[in-house]
């Protein structure tokens, strides 16, 4: 089966930084995703990795390590906006190509 | 351009009565997803459309719920009859295909059902 693990909630300050975690077993990984999902909103997509490494987007990063089934998102200067879940998704080839999420993180900014 | 559709946005219902969300997909989007989402939890898939046809239907309720996509374009999930349990909210979403370098997944709004 899949198994996709990221902690519930955490709490940071704003304009500090803060790291979600991600940690998976799954067979036939071929990318992850992180959205960002607003109270009530719609997921939106904020990453994707499929190679090990580092992607950076502005405020946002996202850390892939496929030999250690881990990835993280990294949020630098939070904001207040910034409030809001954060959700890890594998992407599963055996399972033709099926987007598999964790449980979500919701982030709460603090001013 | 327009994004993923969904109506109704709220919808609250006794249990045993039947309902139904639509969904209309990005323009030009080839697959559609239904997802479920409970409080505090990421959203489950239910069913996957390849144009109109439901490639992946393994975690659909088939004793009470149905899908469908006539045209490939917009699509319709019911329920019927609801159970408490169903409470839940509905997302939908669309992308141009499957392949990795396609499966961005662009998600509506949702429909937040409520069974009493």
């Amino acid at each position: 089966g899949q198994n996709i693990d990221q902690p519930t909630e955490m709490t940071a300050t704003e304009g500090a930084i803060v790291q979600i975690n991600c940690t998976y077993q799954t067979s036939g990984f071929n990318g992850l995703f992180w959205y960002q999902q607003h109270a009530g909103e719609a997921p939106t997509f904020l990453s994707y990795n499929v190679l090990d490494g580092l992607e950076e987007k502005g405020r946002f990063s996202s850390f892939l390590s496929r030999s250690k089934g881990y990835s993280y998102l990294l949020l630098k200067e939070l904001q207040m906006k910034d409030s809001a879940s954060y959700l890890c998704a594998v992407l599963i080839k055996a399972a033709g190509n099926k987007l598999t999420f964790g449980g979500g993180t919701r982030v709460l900014v603090k001013p | 351009e327009a994004g993923v559709v969904q109506s109704p946005r709220y919808k609250i219902i006794e249990k045993k009565q039947p309902v139904a969300f639509w969904c209309n997909p990005i323009s030009g989007h080839n697959t559609l997803y239904w997802y479920l989402q409970n409080l505090g939890q990421g959203p489950e898939l239910l069913i996957r459309y390849e144009n109109e046809e439901a490639v992946d239907d393994s975690q659909l309720p088939k004793d009470r719920f149905s899908a469908e996509r006539l045209k490939g374009v917009d699509s319709t999930l019911k329920i019927q009859p609801a159970e408490l349990g169903d409470s839940a909210v509905y997302l939908c979403a669309s992308s141009l295909g499957v392949g990795p370098s396609y499966n961005e997944q662009f998600f509506g709004p949702g429909t937040r059902l409520t069974v009493l």
